[in-house]
C-alpha cells in the first residue's frame, strides 16, 4: 500500500520559514495537497494540486513537488500558523491517502 | 455556501455497527465534478481515509477496512452514509466528511465538515 511520511515535528522562531517534507515513493508523479489542522478544529485545505493555493490562504504558504518528496514552506511564519499539518496524495492502488503529520511550533 | 455535517451516535458498544450521515448543503451529490469522503482521525493521531462515494454512485474503500465498511448516498436528501461494522474501542475517533471537487484536481479534499466524535465503549 502507497505510504506518506513526514517528520513528526517542525520548530520555528517567528519570522523565519519553515519547511515541512512529506516522502512518499514517486510522489512527484502525483498531486501533492497540505492541510492545516487547529487544535479541535477541522483540517483546512492550504495547497492543493503540488503549489497551488486556495482562495484566502496567505501568499506565505508555497509548495512544491518532485521526485519523492512534495514541501510546505511557510515563509515569515506567524504565531498563527502553529498547527498540525498533513500532507494527502491519491493512489492508484490505495486511493486516498494522509501523511503520519507534523506538529509546527512557533518560538 | 458549501456545508458538510457530519451526524451520528456518540457512544457505540463494541461489536456493534456504526451509522454515520453527512448531509451536505450548497452542492448536489449527483454534480459529477464532485465526490465525498468520509475521514477520521483518533485522539492525537494522523487522518485516516475511509471510503469515497463517486457521484456515478462509483465506491472507493480504503484496503484495511474494506470488509467492515459500507457507503451509499440519497440524493434527495443530500446526505451520504457511512456504516461500519463490528466496532472496537480502536474505532474511537473524529469521523469527518469531506467533498473533493475537479477544481482542485479532483484528488484532494476542499471542504470539511465539523466533525463527530464517535466513542467506543461497553
Amino acid at each position: 500500500s502507497y505510504e506518506l511520511s513526514q517528520p513528526p515535528s517542525v520548530s520555528v522562531s517567528p519570522g523565519q520559514t519553515a519547511i515541512i517534507t512529506c516522502s512518499g515513493d514517486k510522489l512527484g508523479d502525483k498531486y501533492a495537497y497540505w492541510y492545516q489542522q487547529k487544535p479541535g478544529q477541522s483540517p483546512v485545505l492550504i495547497i492543493y494540486q503540488d503549489a497551488k493555493r486556495p482562495s484566502g490562504i496567505p501568499e506565505r504558504f508555497s509548495g512544491s513537488n518532485s521526485g519523492n518528496t512534495a514541501t510546505l514552506t511557510i515563509s515569515g511564519t506567524q504565531a498563527m500558523d502553529e498547527a498540525d499539518y498533513y500532507c494527502q496524495a491519491w493512489d492508484s492502488s490505495t486511493a486516498y491517502v494522509f501523511g503520519t503529520g507534523t506538529i509546527v511550533t512557533v518560538l | 455556501q458549501v456545508t458538510l455535517k457530519e451526524s451520528g451516535p456518540v457512544l457505540v458498544k463494541p461489536t456493534e455497527t456504526l451509522t454515520l450521515t453527512c448531509t451536505v448543503s450548497g452542492f448536489s451529490l449527483n454534480n459529477a465534478r464532485m465526490g465525498v469522503s468520509w475521514i477520521r482521525q483518533p485522539p492525537g493521531k494522523a487522518l485516516e481515509w475511509l471510503a469515497h462515494m463517486y457521484s456515478n454512485d462509483e465506491k472507493s474503500y480504503s484496503r484495511s477496512l474494506k470488509s467492515r465498511l459500507s457507503i451509499s448516498k440519497d440524493t434527495s436528501k443530500s446526505q451520504v452514509v457511512l456504516t461500519m461494522t463490528n466496532m472496537d474501542p480502536v474505532d474511537t475517533a473524529t469521523y469527518y466528511c469531506a467533498r473533493t471537487h475537479v477544481l482542485i484536481g479532483g484528488n484532494g479534499f476542499d471542504i470539511w465538515g465539523q466533525g463527530t466524535i464517535v466513542t467506543v465503549s461497553s
